[in-house]
């Protein structure tokens, strides 16, 4: 049982380039979300999808984009990188919403752009 | 925009010792709290869902009890041993705008052995 498997784990990107971080599920979960984390502050929320077909902006979520084509996958797309996108990622799922779901976290990606 | 405030930000505690920390929440928007244990190298793990108020939960040497009205709750970790060396982090569903939970900084634990 993977659970939620997020690639790469490791990136560096040049100011401007443009780079997808996939993020995929095999518990049939409905919800997810991706977050960043940036250090000394709390997890973020970037964007998050209810259902294949359906995304939504959440907190911070300038300077990216979603897709959720499938139940299982919902990649993350980052367009002409900024320094200020440097952080970690994490793609989360969950059964159903967070009034009564706990979520699965995948690993995370280390991104830095430089 | 959401403080969920988490108290203290660091602790050292001896191996063996009970400890308890709190998180801090606007009780005006609750709708679930969440606890999370995060260990270092790995992803957050979660350990209790909570919704009712006076709700107390047990996973083992750790709880956690819930006070909606006045918007905190604690997390216990009885004798410390450690593998419970981690950071808690603990996040709020407000149940209205984007579905998705605004989390704490977290509270960071060593345990000393």
């Amino acid at each position: 049982n993977a659970g939620v498997t997020q690639t790469p784990k490791f990136r560096i990107l040049k100011i401007g380039q443009s780079m997808t971080l996939q993020c995929t599920q095999d518990m049939n979960h409905n919800y997810m979300y991706w977050y960043r984390q940036d250090p000394g502050m709390g997890l973020k929320l970037i964007y998050y999808s209810v259902g294949a077909g359906i995304t939504d902006k959440g907190e911070v979520p300038n300077g990216y984009n979603v897709s959720r084509s499938t139940t299982e996958d919902f990649p993350l797309r980052l367009e002409l990188a900024a320094p200020s996108q440097t952080s970690v990622y994490f793609c989360a799922s969950s059964y159903g919403s967070g009034g009564g779901y706990g979520y699965t976290f995948g690993s995370g990606t280390r991104l830095t752009v430089v | 925009i959401l403080n969920v405030e988490q108290s203290p930000q660091s602790l050292h505690v001896q191996e063996g010792d009970s400890t308890n920390f709190t998180c801090s929440f606007p009780s005006s928007n609750f709708y679930a709290l969440h606890w999370y244990r995060w260990e270092t190298a790995k992803s957050p793990e979660a350990l209790f869902v909570m919704t009712l108020n006076g709700d107390e939960k047990k996973k083992g040497r750790i709880s956690a009890t819930l006070n909606t009205k006045e918007g905190y709750s604690y997390l216990y970790i009885k004798g410390s041993q450690p593998e419970d060396s981690a950071t808690y982090l603990c996040a709020l569903y407000s149940g209205g705008g984007a579905d998705g939970l605004t989390f704490g900084k977290g509270t960071h634990l060593i345990i000393q052995p």
